[in-house]
C-alpha cells in the first residue's frame, strides 16, 4: 500500500476559480514533505518543500500547507490559469527515501 | 539554471534487447538518480548514485543496472528488455544528500518494449 495517498485522482475546473489538492501520508519518522508540478512531457519541477516544523510555504499562486499531527497536507491554487493544468505530486521523506504519491491530474478550462 | 538532459525522449526497442539510457546534469550535482513512473503509482527508486562510481539499489532493482563513470554522467541499463519495463524513466539530479535538497528532473524517456 502507498504510503502518500493524493486526492482527488484528478479533477476540472474553471479559468481563475481556487483549487485544493490533498496529500495524506503514513511515513514514521517524518521529515519533510514536498510538492511537485508535472507538466505533460516533463519531468516534475518542485513548489515547495515543508520541514515537519512548518505550517504553511507560498510559491506564488500556489500555497502548502501541512499539519504533522494528522499527517496531512494540501496544495491550494488560487486564481487558477491555463498553464497550472498538470500533474500535482505529494513526496515524504523519512529513513532516507522519498515515498512518492500518484499525483493529482488537474485541468483548467477557459 | 540546473539542466539535466537524457538521451532520448521517445524508444522502442524489442523484448531482449539490451538498453542503454543515458543522463547528464551540468551543475556538479552528487547525486544522480533515476525512477520510473507508471500511471497510478508514484515515481517508484531504480538506483541512485553518490559519487562516481557508486550506486545503491532503489526499491525496484530487478532488471536493471547503471553506470556512473563520470560525475555528470548517470546511465540506466536494461540488460534484456520485458514487456514490464515499458514505462517512463526519469533521472534526477541534486547537489548533495540532504533530504531537503531539491532534486532536479529530466524530461523523461518513455520507453516501449515490443
Amino acid at each position: 500500500k502507498n504510503q502518500v495517498e493524493q486526492s482527488p485522482q484528478s479533477l476540472i475546473i474553471l479559468e481563475g476559480k481556487n483549487c485544493t489538492l490533498q496529500c495524506n501520508y503514513t511515513v514514521s519518522p517524518f521529515s519533510n514533505l514536498r510538492w511537485y508540478k508535472q507538466d505533460t512531457g516533463r519531468g516534475p519541477v518542485s513548489l515547495t518543500i515543508m520541514t515537519f516544523s512548518e505550517n504553511t510555504k507560498s510559491n506564488g499562486r500556489y500555497t502548502a500547507t501541512l499539519d504533522a499531527d494528522t499527517k496531512q497536507s494540501s496544495l491550494h491554487i488560487t486564481a487558477s490559469q491555463l498553464s497550472d493544468s498538470a500533474s500535482y505530486i505529494c513526496v515524504a521523506f523519512s529513513w532516507g527515501k522519498f515515498q512518492f504519491g500518484a499525483g493529482t491530474q488537474v485541468v483548467v478550462t477557459p | 539554471d540546473v539542466k539535466v538532459t537524457q538521451s532520448s525522449r521517445y524508444l522502442v526497442k524489442r523484448t531482449g534487447e539490451k538498453v542503454f539510457l543515458e543522463c547528464v546534469q551540468d551543475m556538479d550535482h552528487e547525486n544522480m538518480f533515476w525512477y520510473r513512473q507508471d500511471p497510478g503509482l508514484g515515481l517508484r527508486l531504480i538506483y541512485f548514485s553518490y559519487d562516481v562510481k557508486m550506486k545503491e539499489k532503489g526499491d525496484i532493482p530487478e532488471g536493471y543496472s547503471v553506470s556512473r563513470e563520470k560525475k555528470e554522467r548517470f546511465s540506466l541499463i536494461l540488460e534484456s528488455a520485458s514487456t514490464n519495463q515499458t514505462s517512463m524513466y526519469l533521472c534526477a539530479s541534486s547537489f548533495t544528500g540532504q533530504s531537503t535538497d531539491t532534486q532536479y528532473f529530466g524530461p523523461g524517456t518513455r520507453l516501449t518494449v515490443l
